[in-house]
């Protein structure tokens, strides 16, 4: 199956503070997205992203498909910001996990 | 937007007892649904793929005997713990994607159950 990778693995970010998440992946893949998961578990989808530049308010994700990679951009960030994010990707349906981002987000 | 809804959000259960989770597509039709297993601290595991009308699909290392599915229509699939164990303690989410089109669409996740087996 396709190989998520997922960098870096923890980041702590001053409140203001801009970041760039990053998500590898083995082969090409008809889906792709990234969820932010809150402290109760919760996936909340930010963006469908197999490719292209998407922004939804502080945050933007691009997907360089023929690279096999996606970035999430975090502008701005608020103590709300906090939490795990995971990029998913998939080529026949079957969408695998990175090992997330775990981002804390200081006052 | 598309819904999925999963219930329960959480069960506690004494070892040895069976435990049902349901996951529904409330505004869409699913042909396909996912199941996933997350421990703490980790990722979410793909477990088997839920398939309207026929068998779920496995995957490697996951004991079908031991989590049955059933998706008996297109709105509605089931997981079932049988005979749980404490190691079964985790956290369950389904996903579900609207039948048309098909891979090219996201997924949607339920808010997950959260199961602990004392």
């Amino acid at each position: 199956g396709i190989q998520v990778e997922q960098s870096p693995p923890d980041l702590i970010l001053q409140e203001g503070a801009n970041s760039t998440l990053r998500c590898n992946f083995s082969d090409s893949v008809n889906n792709l997205q990234w969820f932010h998961q809150n402290p109760w578990g919760q996936l909340i989808n930010l963006f469908y992203i197999p490719s292209g530049t998407k922004q939804n308010g502080r945050l933007s994700a691009t997907t360089v498909a023929t690279e096999r990679y996606s970035l999430l951009y975090i502008s701005s960030s608020q103590t709300t910001d906090s939490g795990v994010y995971f990029c998913g990707t998939d080529s026949w349906g079957k969408l695998q996990f990175g090992a997330g981002t775990q981002v804390v987000v200081t006052p | 937007g598309a819904v999925v809804s999963q219930h329960p959000s959480w069960v506690i259960c004494k070892s040895g007892t069976s435990v049902k989770i349901e996951c529904r597509s409330l505004d869409f039709q699913a042909t396909t649904m996912f199941w996933y297993r997350q421990f703490p601290k980790q990722s979410l595991m793909l477990m088997a793929t839920s398939n309207e009308g026929s068998k779920a699909t496995y995957e490697q290392g996951v004991e079908k005997d031991k989590f049955l599915i059933n998706h008996a229509s297109l709105t509605l699939s089931t997981l079932t713990v049988t005979s749980a164990h404490p190691e079964d303690s985790s956290f369950y989410i389904c996903s579900a994607r609207d039948s048309t089109p098909s891979y090219n669409s996201p997924l949607h996740f339920g808010n997950g159950t959260r199961l602990t087996v004392t």
